[in-house]
């Protein structure tokens, strides 16, 4: 069965660094979302992508953050300059029609 | 602004027995409402979607009912078992996104 994957797993890195977080969606699907978790929080959203653009962001999606879909099967969340807040669980996910989203297994990101 | 509530933050029922989940939602009329399981760890994973025009719908051993009077969905699980352990979230549309409750983490135990 087709899934949504992610890389990398975990990411450690120093507060003010740039992050990438990559996903590939189900190949036939249309529509990209970003999510985020903070611990022992509810999943949030972050983003939305249809067409090379984006369809609707979050309020937490600030002039920090910015997607892209560099080529066919990539879909990438890139964090610029990171902050101690951002650390969370990203989680990626992709949909034929607008209706189910299959989220990926998530990228643990921690900022020290 | 649109809410969802999950009115038990946790819930703890023997095996076998059947386990009854609510989601509460205010401000809202959503076209369907949907149902996802995750692991520790994990990202979400769907289980039943249920439109408006629906009452009832089933899975295996899973029970999905909407009320839209209500503004109320109730997610049954028959013949629970440990596997069956994890914390389910409500879920709804609104523009492209979906909006999730906080969840509510189910224990089965043996």
């Amino acid at each position: 069965e087709p899934e949504v994957t992610q890389t990398p797993s975990h990411q450690v890195t120093q507060m003010g660094q740039e992050v990438i977080l990559r996903c590939v969606p189900i190949s036939n699907h249309l529509y990209f979302y970003w999510y985020r978790q903070i611990l022992g929080q509810k999943v949030e959203f972050l983003v939305s992508f249809y067409n090379n653009e984006i369809s609707e962001k979050s309020e937490i999606f600030d002039d920090q953050f910015s997607v892209e879909r560099p080529d066919g099967s990539n879909f990438t969340l890139k964090i610029r300059s990171t902050k101690l807040e951002d650390s969370a669980m990203y989680f990626c996910a992709s949909s034929g029609l607008f209706e189910t989203q299959y989220f990926g297994p998530g990228t643990r990101l921690l900022v020290l | 602004s649109q809410k969802i509530e999950q009115n038990s933050e946790a819930l703890n029922i023997q095996e076998g027995k059947t386990a009854t989940l609510t989601c509460n939602y205010t401000n809202y009329s959503p076209a369907y409402l949907q149902w996802y399981r995750q692991d520790p760890g994990r990202g979400p994973v769907f289980l039943l979607l249920i439109r408006e025009n629906e009452k009832e719908k089933r899975k295996e051993r899973l029970k999905v009912t909407f009320d839209t009077t209500l503004k109320q969905s109730l997610f049954h699980i028959t013949a629970s078992q440990p596997a069956d352990s994890a914390t389910y979230l409500c879920a709804l549309p609104h523009a492209s996104k979906i909006i999730f409750g906080s969840g509510t983490r189910l224990s089965i135990r043996p």
